[in-house]
């Protein structure tokens, strides 16, 4: 079956740094997005990685291990607009479908 | 505009109602799909589109579920005799296809409550 796990919540501190883990079983695999979703939003593109290894952009970066099915997403130097839900998607076989982690919800406090 | 737009923004409907939610893709996008969310999930996937071609419609809960794109451009997602279980936000996300499908632009997308 296809299968994304991610944590429900998290909770950090504003300006330190957080780790969003996600792990994946999927019939295929063709690459793996993050997007944020901020409450009563539409999905935004965060960030893309098909090859193993650390993409790095801005505050945030998000790692792929293909041979483990996980990924984490890195967010420093945390502000209070960071507060939203992250959504782990894998582009399986077919390439063009994402099948989407429930996403984890992560809380800001001061 | 220059991104997804969708309307109805809230629908609310009697149950045994018809509805249809609209969406206008980014001007060019090739690839248009549609999803629904439920409250602190993710979206699930009901159909995609090349240009006119509606490619893969496996993810419709039920035949009471339409969608087109006649044109390669506006969609509609069609819901008959609407039932509570519809209740949902219904999500429009366009892409530009090949390599970037995964790359998808969403609208802000059609609350729907089914009384």
């Amino acid at each position: 079956g296809q299968n994304i796990d991610q944590p429900t919540e998290m909770t950090a501190t504003e300006g330190a740094i957080v780790q969003i883990n996600c792990t994946y079983q999927t019939s295929g695999f063709n690459g793996l997005f993050w997007y944020q979703q901020h409450a009563g939003e539409a999905p935004t593109f965060l960030s893309y990685n098909v090859l193993d290894g650390l993409e790095e952009k801005g505050r945030f970066s998000s790692f792929l291990s293909r041979s483990k099915g996980y990924s984490y997403l890195l967010l420093k130097e945390l502000q209070m607009k960071d507060s939203a839900s992250y959504l782990c998607a894998v582009r399986d076989r077919s390439n063009y479908q994402l099948i989407w982690g429930a996403g984890t919800k992560l809380i800001i406090k001061p | 505009g220059a991104g997804v737009s969708q309307s109805p923004r809230y629908k609310v409907a009697k149950r045994g109602q018809d509805v249809a939610l609209r969406c206008d893709p980014i001007s060019g996008h090739v690839s248009l799909f549609w999803y629904q969310q439920a409250l602190g999930q993710g979206p699930e996937f009901l159909t995609y589109f090349q240009n006119e071609a509606q490619l893969d419609k496996s993810g419709l809960p039920s035949d009471r579920f339409f969608a087109e794109r006649p044109e390669g451009s506006v969609s509609t997602l069609k819901i008959q005799r609407t039932q509570q279980e519809d209740s949902a936000v219904y999500l429009c996300a366009s892409s530009r296809g090949g390599q970037e499908i995964g790359t998808q632009y969403f609208g802000p997308g059609t609350r729907l409550l089914v009384l």
